[in-house]
């Protein structure tokens, strides 16, 4: 079964914290997407990670690529509050196959 | 400017009054897909297109259809909605070139049906 797991699916944390959001998806691929969405917004591309060992940062968020592991993390470095939204992670499970789709993590950041 | 248009962004409606809601790509792209999000229900594929005259069902394709005459263009369409297909729909598209298939979405249609 294709499928993908996040964890955590809600996670409520402080400004200044760190905190990772793991992905972990069932069959071998090394192609993995990282989207965001905030509230009543559509989702927009944050990483695409294409091999293994891939790493893509961008201001406090960091996202890597473990193909054998079948794990892709996204790391958040001191949050702020403008972090606050729900993250996704897809992957792709072969050539000239669509995306799969985590269940998403609603990420809120306290102040 | 690259992008997913969807129309209306917003609608209102009773129950078997059949709607279409429109998505358009302006990218070239082979692959487009409609999705519908429900709190707690993560995304959820209602129908998809590899190409032009190809569509397939998603997880949730009861009550929807869909076609694909144009490659820019893959309407949704509700012969006769219901109040559980009130819900936040996003279309959205790919180049699914074999070496990167990242998706591009649409703005999102909230549709209430009472």
């Amino acid at each position: 079964e294709l499928k993908v797991e996040q964890n955590p699916l809600f996670l409520s944390m402080q400004e200044g914290k760190n905190y990772t959001i793991y992905c972990n998806y069932s069959t071998t691929s090394d192609r993995l997407y990282w989207y965001r969405q905030d509230p009543g917004k559509s989702l927009e591309s944050l990483f695409v990670l294409l091999s293994n060992g891939a790493v893509k940062q961008e201001g406090r968020l960091m996202a890597s690529l473990d193909t054998k592991a079948r794990l892709s993390t996204l790391h958040i470095t001191a949050a702020v509050h403008d972090l606050s939204a729900t993250y996704f992670c897809a992957f792709e499970p072969g050539s000239n196959y669509q995306l799969i789709w985590g269940a998403g993590t609603k990420l809120i950041i306290k102040p | 400017e690259a992008q997913v248009t969807q129309n209306p962004r917003y609608l209102i409606t009773v129950t078997g009054k059949k709607l279409t809601v429109t998505c358009s790509q302006n990218m070239n792209h082979e692959y487009m897909s409609w999705y519908r999000q429900d709190p707690g229900l993560g995304l959820r594929q209602i129908y998809y297109s590899m190409n032009v005259e190809v569509t397939d069902k998603g997880d949730v394709p009861e009550g929807y259809k869909v076609s694909r005459k144009e490659k820019r263009n893959f309407p949704l369409i509700l012969e006769s909605p219901s109040p559980n297909q009130t819900s936040l729909y996003f279309c959205a598209s790919s180049p699914f070139t074999g070496t990167r298939n990242e998706q591009f979405f649409g703005p999102g249609t909230r549709l209430t049906v009472l």
